[in-house]
């Protein structure tokens, strides 16, 4: 499966300000998603990036709070705005390979004070 | 430590013994389904998948149940291991439109020597 790694691994910001996750992957692949896994909590879809199209949020995330870029087919950022303690969470990406399989990064561990 | 796991229902099994995880999934349009492990500190990992054409899979020490008729999968480790030791999620795809994973609430495994 495709090698994911995401920077930076963990980070503590203050609220308010806004923490850029990259996602880098060694092949090229179509479709990447974003995801959000809260304390103690299964993992949420934020979004599917996929390139040259803008972004698919799902219900309850918006491109306001969560953008994000997906400029080839390699690499996609996801940006937390105007952070809150409340947007503490691990923040994985995933790419889909074969049909439906979906493998994921290491996860950003976000810490909002 | 991380926090994943903390608070989702957990199984503990001593070494040696065969593990048998449950998942009830919500959408009986879904066609395909993974489990993945979750260590503290790492990104899902993926295990397993069956597709809804099939009731049964095998891999590794791993065996992955479908029972469509009540919308239920389980994940069977036989001769668990203390390195099997992680959270375990069951994701459903949900066909049409485009791709995309609704995952359960996740199971604790704790294997005990």
């Amino acid at each position: 499966s495709a090698v994911i790694s995401q920077k930076p691994s963990r980070d503590i910001c203050q609220r308010g300000t806004s923490l850029t996750i990259q996602c880098q992957v060694d092949s090229q692949v179509t479709m990447m998603f974003w995801y959000r896994q809260q304390p103690g909590q299964s993992l949420t879809l934020i979004a599917t990036a996929n390139q040259g199209s803008e972004a698919t949020y799902e219900s309850g995330f918006v491109i306001d709070k969560f953008p994000i870029s997906r400029p080839n087919l390699t690499f996609s950022t996801l940006t937390v705005s105007n952070m809150s303690p409340e947007d503490s969470s691990i923040y994985l990406c995933s790419v889909e390979e074969d049909t439906y399989e979906q493998y994921f990064g290491p996860g950003t561990r976000l810490t909002v004070t | 430590g991380e926090s994943v796991g903390l608070h989702l229902p957990t199984l503990s099994v001593q070494e040696g013994d065969n593990s048998i995880i449950n998942c009830a999934y919500s959408n009986s349009a879904s066609d395909y389904f993974i489990w993945y492990k979750q260590e503290s500190g790492k990104g899902p990992q993926f295990i397993i998948d069956i597709r809804s054409n099939m009731d049964k899979r095998q891999g590794q020490r791993v065996t992955v149940l479908l029972n469509k008729t009540v919308k239920h999968l389980s994940l069977q480790i036989a001769a668990t291991q203390p390195g099997d030791s992680a959270v375990y999620f069951c994701a459903e795809n949900v066909s049409g439109g485009y791709n995309k994973l609704i995952f359960g609430a996740g199971t604790r495994l704790a294997v005990h020597p």
